[in-house]
């Protein structure tokens, strides 16, 4: 299985600031990634996939890159609404895997 | 409104059973390829198991193959997740998914990314 290593755990930032998340998966996922951000009790919903492809409606301050092992997240101004917990996701193997998350305070 | 809605979820006994529900809505539902993705609260997301659009390619974690069994029926735009000799660390919530990217073999297919609202499943006596 991939395993997929996301870091920090948890940050917190100042409105404005901009963040940056990482994960790692065990072996080459080539640019099968994904990012997720999930609210307390809703499904998770998708910003970014093929680690840096905005997904449609998504704000342009959320963006990704990577590819092979080593992916990252950023938010380049963050905002209230973006309180949330992020995960990264591969879908290059099966079983699909998803690093731990991020939980993002403010 | 593309919508999927679960249902089924509840408390059940350590090598009970349940069968879940996932209601398909706005969209082609036999177009897509569909997942169970389970996450205890609190915690990280644990993908199940995959179903191709006509069911005749089905994946499954380790963790489940053997005890759960996932299904659908296009006619009635429904994905079903049979849980048999369910354990405590079944415990979670269940989504129901369509991913925006799937690959097979070494292609990639492209579509929506849309997740139910979950369902929470309780194994405890």
């Amino acid at each position: 299985d991939i395993q997929m290593t996301q870091s920090p755990l948890s940050l917190s930032a100042s409105v404005g600031d901009r963040v940056t998340i990482t994960c790692q998966a065990s072996q080459d996922i080539s640019n099968s990634l994904s990012w997720y951000q999930q609210k307390p009790g809703k499904a998770p919903e998708l910003l970014i996939y093929d680690a840096s492809t905005l997904e449609t409606g998504v704000p342009s301050r959320f963006g990704g890159s990577g590819s092979g092992t080593d992916f990252t997240f950023t938010i380049s101004s963050l905002q209230p609404e973006d309180i949330a917990t992020y995960f990264c996701h591969q879908y290059h193997h099966l079983p699909l895997t998803f690093g731990g998350g991020t939980k993002v305070e403010i | 409104e593309v919508q999927l809605v679960e249902s089924g979820g509840g408390q059940v006994q350590p090598g009970g059973s349940l069968r879940l529900s996932c209601a398909a809505s706005g969209f082609i539902f036999s177009r897509y390829w569909m997942h169970w993705v389970r996450q205890v609260p609190g915690k990280g997301l644990v993908w199940v198991a995959r179903i191709n659009t006509d069911g005749s390619s089905i994946s499954y974690a380790d963790a489940v193959k053997g005890r759960f069994s996932v299904s659908r029926d296009n006619a009635k735009n429904t994905l079903l997740l049979e849980m048999n000799s369910l354990r405590a660390e079944d415990t979670a919530v269940y989504y129901c998914a369509t991913l925006v990217a799937e690959r097979v073999m070494d292609n990639y297919y492209y579509g929506m990314d849309v997740w139910g609202q979950g369902t929470m499943v309780t194994v405890s006596s």
